[in-house]
């Protein structure tokens, strides 16, 4: 069965922090996302990578940076975070055969305190 | 831009009774569609999707979903809802053809005994 798993289903730390988010996915999928989920905005997406060491922004990368230097690893990567990167982070990926859907981790709660 | 919308925020369902969550896309062309399920704590998890053909589909725990193209619509039905129902709904099309989402703003279902 697809599996992306995400290190951390928690976390805190700290304003002013450099924070990682790990994402990896075993489906040898070409395609992952990162996603930011807040409560009536539904899922923004904030990077894409399409390959390894291949990069796109999303709709909201500011603050935000993006590592992927293995297939089935794609790291999120706040650079200084800030109080309003508060959120849930959500890792995808999938296939780029067709339009098939994307598989998501079970989420990452960050808390910027 | 493609863009998606669920009107309700929150829906409350007797247990048993029918269901239906309304999903409005804009896309010029036909889009690709999915309705994904997000369980408190949970990452997302796919119910169902549309590419072409019959405009009825089938998903998984028992959900189905009409295309509608002349309302631009996307509705996702259950003719008996459970306990285990409760949960947030998204609906997502693939915008552009480009292997990214536009995911609506979702809607939270409650189910009462």
């Amino acid at each position: 069965d697809v599996k992306v798993t995400q290190s951390s289903r928690y976390l805190v730390k700290r304003t002013g922090e450099k924070v990682f988010l790990e994402c990896v996915q075993d489906m040898d999928h070409e395609n992952m996302f990162w996603y930011r989920q807040d409560p009536g905005l539904g899922l923004r997406l904030i990077y894409f990578s399409y390959d390894v060491k291949m990069k796109e922004k999303g709709d909201i990368p500011e603050g935000y940076s993006v590592s992927r230097e293995k297939k089935e690893r794609f790291s999120l990567i706040l650079e200084s975070a800030s109080t309003n990167q508060t959120s849930m982070y959500l890792c995808a990926s999938s296939t780029r055969q067709g339009h098939q859907p994307q598989h998501f981790g079970d989420g990452t709660r960050l808390s910027i305190l | 831009a493609q863009s998606v919308t669920q009107p309700d925020i929150h829906i409350t369902v007797s247990e048993g009774a029918s269901l239906e969550l309304r999903c409005n896309y804009s896309y010029g062309a036909t889009p690709y569609l999915f309705w994904y399920v997000q369980s408190p704590g949970q990452g997302l998890q796919l119910l169902l999707k549309y590419f072409s053909g019959d405009t009825l589909v089938q998903g998984i725990k028992g959900f189905e979903a009409e295309f509608k193209r002349s309302q631009s619509s996307f509705n996702l039905r259950k003719p008996s809802v459970h306990w285990s129902d409760a949960a947030e709904y998204f609906c997502a099309v693939d915008r552009s053809n480009d292997y990214k989402l536009s995911f609506g703003a979702g809607t939270t279902v409650t189910v009462r005994a």
